[in-house]
């Protein structure tokens, strides 16, 4: 079965500072990887996924994640937070068992950026 | 294209009343997922519907159910309500076949429902 831990419910930074979202996975076949976003008041968007290929997937609004078999992470960064990046974000993972994608969300994290 | 639309987008029960709840998904998508989302709980599955048959259920009792129609449009819907229920209900769409791309979700903005 497949799961997913995100580290911290809460993260904060300083606008300016970098952004640093942790996710571990477990799955037992070779998992897609997804990073999601929700704003206040909206439905979750995507911001980046992996499937294969190249392990350093970059996404909307600056953000980039990096898939680390050796270590079952996917963790989300951004150089330089803005206000706007206040959201929180969901790291989620899809693998083929039963014969189609199954999805299993993380817990989220609320990623606060202070002026 | 058009998103995945949800409706109503708010709406207010009292206990003991039923509910049900639309979520019309991206024009070719067959896949639909509903979740639940409360400040304490988080992000739930719910179930998934794909070619109009459940083909993932989560850990919710029976008074939630679903179903999906052959233009591939889901309802849920919640009997007796609890207080607890209290949530937004958010759906998803995806293509839902295998394949990368398939489990890609588009979710609409959801339905917040209150229950007194």
């Amino acid at each position: 079965a497949q799961s997913v831990t995100q580290l911290g419910s809460h993260v904060s930074v300083s606008e300016g500072a970098l952004v640093l979202l942790r996710c571990n996975y477990s799955s037992s076949v070779p998992p897609y990887l997804f990073w999601y976003v929700q704003y206040p008041n909206q439905g979750l968007q995507l911001l980046l996924k992996y499937t294969t290929g190249a392990t350093l997937v970059k996404g909307i609004n600056g953000f980039e994640a990096e898939f680390k078999k050796s270590e079952t992470s996917f963790h989300l960064t951004k150089p330089s937070a803005h206000m706007s990046d206040a959201a929180e974000y969901f790291c989620a993972v899809s693998d083929q068992s039963g014969g189609y994608q199954k999805v299993t969300f993380g817990t989220g994290t609320k990623l606060q950026v202070i002026p | 294209k058009a998103g995945v639309t949800q409706t109503p987008r708010y709406l207010i029960k009292t206990r003991g009343q039923q509910v049900t709840l639309s979520c019309s998904p991206i024009s070719g998508h067959r896949s639909v997922s509903w979740y639940q989302q409360t400040p304490g709980q988080g992000l739930q599955f719910l179930f998934e519907y794909f070619s109009e048959t459940q083909r993932n259920k989560g850990n919710f009792p029976g008074r939630f159910s679903g179903r999906q129609f052959s233009n591939s449009r889901s309802e849920m819907n919640v009997s007796t309500l609890e207080l607890g229920d209290s949530a937004l209900y958010l759906c998803a769409s995806s293509l839902g076949g295998g394949g990368s791309g398939a489990n890609v979700l588009t979710f609409g903005a959801g339905s917040r429902l209150t229950v007194l």
